[in-house]
């Protein structure tokens, strides 16, 4: 079955510190594979996506996501938090061939200690 | 970056009114567009794919005469919930699929209260 795992629900880090949140998938297809962010009682914006070529992503506000198909995972790294990236933030699974539709990991909050 | 909009931000209505929430892509053509239900603290739970101008896919469990969907042009398609109940309180999302990136882009959610 068709699967993301965020195994963390929650995440606690040093201002400055740096950050990695966890991401698995099980997806028979190649998937695309994406990372969203989402404040307090707001929508949810695109970090970054991987679709094909390097396996290292680059995407906004610092982050960075490695794909490693041997592992079935996309970690979210960033070297050094900020206390404005206090939310939480989504893995995501998708595909051409099921209409786009995504499979979401549960989620998981990170929040930042001064 | 391609942006979704989303109106109203919040509503408030009594038990048995029906409710409209509106979800238009700005910038670009969504010949796709999906509409999330998220419960506190809990991830997204999609309810349906709209593709304009066909019938609304519904996911199991979703009621398709309560959550009424329109996808009447490439921008704008429409959730309506019909004789809301207090059960149905939640935060709505809606998101477009831009065509050339294959990506979702999301509205800013819709907090309905019904009382």
């Amino acid at each position: 079955a068709q699967s993301v795992t965020q195994p963390d629900i929650h995440i606690t880090v040093s201002e400055g510190a740096s950050l990695e949140l966890r991401c698995n998938y099980s997806y028979g297809a190649t998937p695309y594979l994406f990372w969203y962010v989402q404040s307090p009682g707001q929508g949810l914006q695109l970090l970054l996506k991987y679709f094909s070529g390097d396996t290292l992503v680059q995407g906004i506000k610092g982050f960075e996501a490695e794909f490693k198909r041997s592992q079935s995972s996309f970690n979210l790294r960033k070297p050094s938090v900020h206390w404005s990236d206090a939310a939480e933030y989504f893995c995501a699974v998708g595909a051409q061939d099921s209409n786009y539709q995504l499979i979401w990991g549960a989620g998981t909050k990170l929040i930042i200690k001064p | 970056g391609a942006v979704v909009s989303q109106h109203p931000s919040r509503v408030i209505c009594k038990s048995g009114t029906s409710v409209k929430i509106e979800c238009r892509s700005l910038d670009f053509q969504a010949t796709t567009m999906f509409w999330y239900r998220q419960f506190p603290k809990q991830s997204l739970m999609l309810m349906a794919t709209s593709n304009e101008g066909s019938k609304a896919t519904y996911e199991q469990g979703v009621e398709k005469d309560k959550f009424l969907i329109n996808h009447a042009s490439l921008t704008l398609s429409t959730l309506t919930v019909t004789s809301a109940h207090p059960e149905d309180s939640s935060f709505y999302i809606c998101s477009a699929r831009e065509p050339r990136t294959d990506t979702q882009y999301f509205g800013p959610g819709t907090r309905l209260t019904v009382l």
